[in-house]
């Protein structure tokens, strides 16, 4: 059974740092690309930022780039998104997702809220 | 950028009824739109990706078609089960990017 399991999020100050990170269980982790979605409470969903399957490419949104980095380590089948100068705009439900060519978002986390607010 | 404008945004269908969604890209994205649902407190699941493919698992009551910049996703005969909001999304470019959602309701 596929699973993924995010954690880390919680409650941050503004320009405060947080670490997510995302276990994948019951596939190939290191045959897929991977995501990170967020969705800020009662609204819709943001695509944030994708991470080749070797982790050689990543691509981000403009609004988190030089802010947020995701990587990810295949070996433990772990995928991470550190987030830095956290503002409250990206208080939001984050959710790792795989990306295959082809079979966009096919699996998701649960979610992990990380909330910033001083 | 690619924008999808999906409409309408909420929906209220009476069970066995028709409903349909649509999104229109701000270009064509050659069929790259994938349909997802969303329940209260869950995550979303893909039901429907480039158009018009039903994932595994996806009820047969469930459609998508359409080319170019305008799609449409339907759910004939809807159930009591199928209340939750859906979503389009573009993957043709990136930044991907969904649509705003729709809520559906059961009057």
């Amino acid at each position: 059974e596929v699973q993924l399991v995010e954690s880390g999020g919680g409650l941050v100050q503004p320009g405060r740092s947080l670490k997510l990170s995302c276990a994948a269980s019951g596939f190939t982790f290191s045959d897929y690309n991977m995501a990170w979605v967020r969705q800020a409470p009662k609204k819709g969903l943001e695509w944030v930022a994708t991470i080749s399957y070797d982790g050689s490419s990543t691509y981000y949104r403009d609004s988190v780039k030089g802010r947020f980095t995701i990587s990810r380590d295949n070996a433990k089948s772990t995928l991470y998104l550190q987030m830095d100068s956290l503002r409250s705009e990206d208080t939001a439900t984050y959710y790792c997702a795989s990306l295959l060519p082809g079979y966009p978002f096919a699996y998701w986390g649960q979610g992990t809220l990380v909330t910033v607010s001083s | 950028d690619i924008q999808m404008t999906q409409s309408p945004p909420s929906l209220s269908a009476s069970l066995g009824d028709k409903v349909t969604i649509t999104c229109q890209a701000s270009q064509n994205i050659n069929k790259y739109i994938a349909w997802y649902q969303q329940k209260p407190g869950k995550a979303p699941r893909l039901l429907i990706r480039y158009t018009s493919t039903l994932e595994s698992g996806t009820p047969s009551r469930f459609s998508g078609s359409g080319s170019g910049r305008d799609y449409s996703f339907s759910i004939s005969n809807v159930e009591s089960e199928d209340i939750a909001s859906y979503y389009c999304l573009q993957y043709v470019n990136l930044p991907l990017t969904f649509g705003s959602g729709t809520k559906l309701e059961i009057k």
